[in-house]
């Protein structure tokens, strides 16, 4: 069975760009978590999505909004990138919710650089 | 104080020896424990739920005491394989806000020959 797929693996942009990240989640999981990792430090939580509505929300700018769609894939967006958002963004897929001791299945991450 | 906060290492060790790992954190309301590690430029993956009654497969033990608020890792019989980066992964549910998972910032692991 496939896992969790990101896309794209590498991104360059420059700063005030836009950009958006995907993600599809193991078949037959429905929720979908955003994380962003810089190095030396763990994942920081950015969103959940379960059953296609927004579940948490970690502490991130308006300038980061996510969805998911129909056939639970989500899509990350980041605007206005500054230097600061360069980063491994790392999505994963778990049955349930975060309370329910369900794991988290990580995708390879998509690493953006912003110059 | 930070929500989760782990040793904060390297831990360098020798093949065979003990290691442990600990970790705190900050929201009581947490309900859900995790350990996960994660190698070199690889994705977290799973290590071990962490459940009140204490927890082990194979070399492995995690402990939970929710009254101090610790989490322990215990790793017997190291091997080359076990270098790592482990996190220590809890839920929080802050009151007024939503559910989201907190994650230390990890402690590298070096197993060497």
């Amino acid at each position: 069975d496939a896992g969790v797929t990101q896309s794209p693996t590498h991104l360059i942009k420059t700063r005030g760009q836009h950009v958006t990240l995907r993600c599809s989640p193991i078949s037959g999981h429905k929720s979908v978590s955003w994380y962003q990792q810089v190095l030396g430090q763990g994942p920081q939580f950015i969103f959940q999505y379960y059953e296609k509505e927004e579940r948490g929300r970690g502490n991130f700018p308006d300038r980061f909004s996510a969805r998911q769609f129909p056939n639970y894939s989500s899509e990350l967006n980041v605007n206005a990138l500054l230097l600061g958002d360069s980063a491994l963004y790392l999505c994963a897929s778990s049955w349930g919710l975060f309370s329910s001791y369900n794991e988290q299945f990580f995708g390879p991450g998509t690493r953006l650089t912003v110059l | 104080r930070k929500e989760v906060e782990q040793d904060p290492g390297p831990f360098n060790v020798p093949e065979g020896a003990t290691v442990a790992f600990n970790c705190t954190y900050s929201n009581s309301a947490s309900q859900s424990f995790f350990w996960y590690r994660q190698d070199c430029r690889k994705e977290p993956k799973l290590l071990m739920s962490v459940y009140s009654s204490g927890n082990e497969d194979g070399r492995f033990t995690a402990q939970l005491n929710r009254a101090s608020q610790y989490i322990s890792l215990l790793i017997r019989d190291s091997k080359l394989s076990d270098s790592a980066t482990y996190l220590c992964v809890v839920n929080s549910l802050p009151q007024g806000g939503s559910e989201k998972l907190v994650f230390g910032k990890g402690t590298k692991l070096t197993v060497n020959p």
